[in-house]
């Protein structure tokens, strides 16, 4: 079972950043935060992830709560094409792992 | 960066059919893949891991002789989908991670594999 809780759908205005909560309460010590999104009939993309510490790249931003319960993706400027179901992943950081995919946030951009 | 590659990325077959769907790694060699398998308005499930030289590891409710894979190199999956019926029309989605990358790098996913059985 997915150890995540994400809002079932959101809206964002064209241009706005769009904020993405997720609740992982029950996160260990090892697991780390990923953030993937998948636009329809297109298999996921990874945007970003992080331990504890918050992390930017090209894509978003991920801000990680102090203790680690819970996380927040930032798009800063959102665009039409990031119209997507976005996945809150927790998952140990191995190769041998495989992600568990919650429901994610269907998240509508509008012009 | 890692790219995770799919064909076909759209099959139409008559029930009973079976089909082949390969996963491959395009710059990397992976020991692990992943097979998942999505229904309209789901989310992924995993269905297998795919260990290279070794036998698949299905979880639960998965048949193991009905979705046969294979991972015969360290950069190609198949998973064989036999005797399909309609029931098994879904997308099916692969994932690697690449190793080569550090102890710190995600899972990257092929683009899916749309399987519709008439």
């Amino acid at each position: 079972d997915a150890k995540t809780t994400q809002p079932t759908s959101m809206d964002c205005a064209e241009g706005r950043a769009a904020n993405l909560p997720c609740n992982h309460s029950t996160i260990s010590g090892n697991e780390y935060v990923y953030w993937y999104r998948q636009i329809h009939s297109q298999g996921p993309q990874y945007i970003i992830h992080g331990l504890k510490n918050n992390e930017t790249n090209e894509m978003a931003s991920l801000i990680i709560t102090e203790d680690r319960k819970s996380s927040t993706l930032i798009l800063p400027h959102a665009t039409l094409r990031d119209t997507a179901v976005y996945y809150c992943i927790v998952s140990p950081n191995s190769g041998n792992t495989p992600l568990v995919f919650g429901k994610g946030t269907r998240l509508s951009v509008i012009a | 960066g890692a790219v995770v590659s799919q064909h076909p990325s759209w099959v139409i077959c008559k029930s009973g059919t079976s089909v082949k769907i390969e996963c491959r790694s395009l710059d990397f060699q992976a020991t692990t893949m992943f097979w998942y398998r999505q229904f309209p308005k789901q989310s992924l499930m995993l269905m297998a891991t795919s260990n290279e030289g070794s036998k698949a590891t299905y979880e639960q409710g998965v048949e193991k002789d009905k979705f046969l894979i294979n991972h015969a190199s360290l950069t190609l999956s198949t998973l064989t989908v036999t005797s399909a019926h309609p029931e098994d029309s879904s997308f099916y989605i692969c994932s690697a991670r690449d190793p080569g990358q550090g102890p710190n790098q995600p899972q990257h996913f092929g683009d899916g594999t749309r399987l519709s059985i008439l």
